[in-house]
């Protein structure tokens, strides 16, 4: 039961371009949402949230847009950079239940 | 402010044994959940524990069992194990339930040979 789908297992950009990265989720019940950086050997770390009153969320580089009537998360990275290369997990939440994607392999070039 | 702790770090078990895996949550959360990492798989929502209850379960079955205690410290048993159970096992602890930000520890990676 995927509630939470990250379709591209991977995504490679080349330092100073834009990353975007996309979650899609099912369900419509969702009003939570996050992101996480996740390093080898290492637990994921939070990165940037997004109520499901907001459409957009900035945090310096980073940037989270909401599209609640398609379902749609999208994480926007400017400019990218070689410390950026991680897995990306979106999660999506409600009450006490949270979700997770699998999860995209960001891979910024130098 | 010291992060969220998980011991043992690594562990090797043989099927049909069983494990107990333990977690310190950050001082003053009350949270903790806990996650199952599988290549491909991404993370696996296992259960969540609040003031010592379980709030929430996920889909996995009853050899997965869980507990918090009065000082929210936490630990997660899996008995009988079984060669699927091998897994980056992650403990995330956050002020409260639901939609509070989680804070992750770096993991238990148990193998079962």
């Amino acid at each position: 039961d995927q509630q939470v789908k990250q379709n591209s297992p991977s995504l490679s950009v080349q330092e100073g371009r834009i990353s975007i990265l996309n979650c899609d989720y099912t369900n419509s019940m969702f009003d939570y949402f996050l992101w996480y950086k996740k390093y080898p050997a290492e637990g994921p770390t939070f990165l940037i949230s997004i109520s499901s009153i907001k459409d957009k969320n900035e945090d310096g580089r980073f940037t989270v847009f909401l599209n609640k009537s398609a379902k749609h998360l999208s994480l926007h990275i400017v400019p990218s950079q070689p410390g950026d290369s991680a897995v990306y997990f979106c999660a999506a939440s409600v009450d006490n239940d949270m979700r997770f994607g699998a999860g995209t392999r960001l891979t910024v070039k130098p | 402010k010291a992060g969220v702790t998980q011991t043992p770090r690594y562990l090797i078990k043989t099927r049909g044994q069983q494990v107990t895996l333990s977690c310190s949550p950050i001082s003053g959360h009350r949270s903790v959940s806990w996650y199952q990492q599988t290549p491909g798989q991404g993370l696996q929502f296992l259960f969540e524990y609040f003031s010592e209850t379980q709030r929430n379960k996920g889909n996995f079955p009853g050899r997965f069992s869980g507990r918090q205690f009065s000082n929210s410290r936490s630990e997660m048993n899996v008995s009988t194990l079984e060669l699927g159970d091998s897994a980056l096992y992650l403990c995330a602890s956050s002020r409260g339930t639901g939609t509070y930000e989680q804070y992750f520890g770096p993991g238990t990676r148990l193998t079962v040979t």
